[in-house]
């Protein structure tokens, strides 16, 4: 089983439309989470960090987290064709390192 | 531009030559980051420094590969002995508490 998955997609979805975008984990200890957005050719760009289980907002994006379920996911609201990119879950592990496991990433289209 | 640089941006070699890659942090960061990333994967942890002190390294990290940060500033990876599967992108990443901020890599293409 892998640290941190996610599905590979290409998940497509048209212009205005809300993407969902999924990663669950196996470490039962982590304890921060974030998404990063990674445009072809390009390093990753952090957009959301999240700590604590529910839901956190900003702008259009909003982060959800269920430590029980061992599930994070992002939401994207009013998708736009620019949101088109490779979108990477990142777990930073419990008490002891600093270490970040990121998954292979779900690619995302918005098709307008 | 998130305050990581990293040089070169671009490096071509050919196998069996030693290269070795820089990475300035945001000048507040106490920890310091490789990876690399390859086609269709998500970032690979390589190893990472709390100030000066190289706190883990992968266990897949083969021993040809080294890195450095010393004075706890700036920080070098060296690649010895390159080989073609070491064709990637290496990404250096800084933190201060636990949001992370990439520079924008050095692609390394090994012929």
């Amino acid at each position: 089983q892998k640290e941190v998955e996610q599905n590979s997609g290409p998940l497509s979805v048209p212009e205005g439309a809300i993407a969902s975008l999924n990663c669950t984990y196996s470490d039962r200890g982590s304890q921060s989470f974030f998404w990063y957005r990674q445009y072809s050719g390009k390093s990753p760009e952090l957009i959301m960090s999240i700590y604590s289980n529910g839901d956190k907002e900003d702008g259009r994006f909003t982060a959800q987290l269920n430590k029980a379920s061992q599930y994070v996911s992002l939401l994207i609201r009013d998708s736009q064709p620019s949101d088109s990119a490779t979108y990477l879950c990142a777990v930073q592990g419990n008490s002891g390192t600093y270490k970040y496991i990121f998954g292979t990433g779900t690619r995302l289209k918005v098709l307008a | 531009d998130t305050g990581v640089s990293q040089d070169p941006r671009h490096k071509i070699t050919k196998r069996g030559q030693n290269v070795t890659f820089r990475c300035d942090p945001i000048s507040e960061h106490n920890r310091l980051y490789w990876y690399r990333q390859t086609l269709g994967q998500g970032p690979e942890f390589l190893t990472y420094f709390q100030n000066e002190a190289q706190l883990e390294k992968s266990r897949l990290l083969s021993d040809r590969f080294s890195a450095e940060r010393p004075k706890g500033s700036f920080s070098t990876l060296e690649i010895q002995r390159t080989e073609q599967g070491d064709s990637a992108m290496y990404l250096c990443a800084s933190s201060s508490l636990s949001e992370q901020y990439f520079g924008p890599g050095t692609r390394l293409t090994v012929t």
